[in-house]
């Protein structure tokens, strides 16, 4: 029974190009969740998800970030022109109901570095 | 202001010791607390979870709420080295999915 999936686990673009990040949720599980974590700071939520649609998007900035979660396929979160202060690791989290806390599983995140 | 404080740490204590970890928050919708245990290079793990105010005790662990005080506490006793991690505290409320993170407190456990 996997866990979250995140991949890249590491990444390393320039600044200007795009970053995609990847998340698979545990199987089942229908709601996902996008935080972001700053160097010596908590996470920071960025947006939740259900399948195709995007419930919440209030912690997204409003440009160059986009976030998705296809009917078939992980949920893609996706930086455009990426500049140095994006660097951090992005972390996602799914769960089978929504606003069922006991139940949101964390994945490994991804690290991206921006040179 | 924050909307969930915590103590950065880091917190150094002798293996055995009883640990005692705390936020404060200024939301007073705020229902559900959670400490979330994160061990360095890895994603939050779920320790805790408690509903308005009151105790809850899981093994070694003990997680409080003061919702008069908007205080949250989560007690660790008979530390050991393996606990050494960042424990992050969490508030949801109840009409909204996303978690309110503190910055988290460093804790080293040495033997």
């Amino acid at each position: 029974n996997a866990g979250v999936m995140q991949n890249p686990r590491h990444l390393v673009r320039r600044r200007g190009q795009e970053a995609r990040l990847r998340c698979s949720p545990v199987k089942g599980h229908s709601h996902v969740y996008w935080y972001r974590q700053l160097p010596e700071e908590g996470l920071k939520f960025m947006v939740y998800l259900q399948k195709e649609n995007i419930i919440d998007e209030s912690g997204m900035p409003k440009e160059r970030f986009s976030a998705e979660f296809p009917k078939e396929g992980p949920s893609i979160l996706r930086i455009q022109q990426v500049v140095r202060g994006d660097s951090a690791a992005y972390f996602c989290a799914s769960s089978p109901l929504r606003q069922n806390t006991d139940t949101q599983y964390f994945g490994p995140g991804t690290r991206l570095t921006v040179l | 202001q924050k909307e969930v404080e915590q103590d950065p740490g880091p917190l150094s204590v002798p293996e055995g010791a009883i640990v005692s970890l705390n936020c404060t928050y200024s939301n007073s919708a705020f229902q559900y607390f959670m400490w979330y245990r994160q061990y360095s290079r890895k994603g939050p793990e779920l320790l805790m979870y408690t509903y308005s105010s009151g105790n809850k005790e899981d093994g070694r662990f003990t997680a409080q709420v003061d919702k008069s005080s908007k205080y949250i506490s989560l007690f660790i006793r008979d530390s050991q080295p393996s606990d050494s991690a960042t424990y992050l505290c969490a508030t949801l409320s109840y009409n909204t999915d996303k978690l309110i993170f503190g910055t988290g407190t460093r804790l080293q456990v040495f033997p």
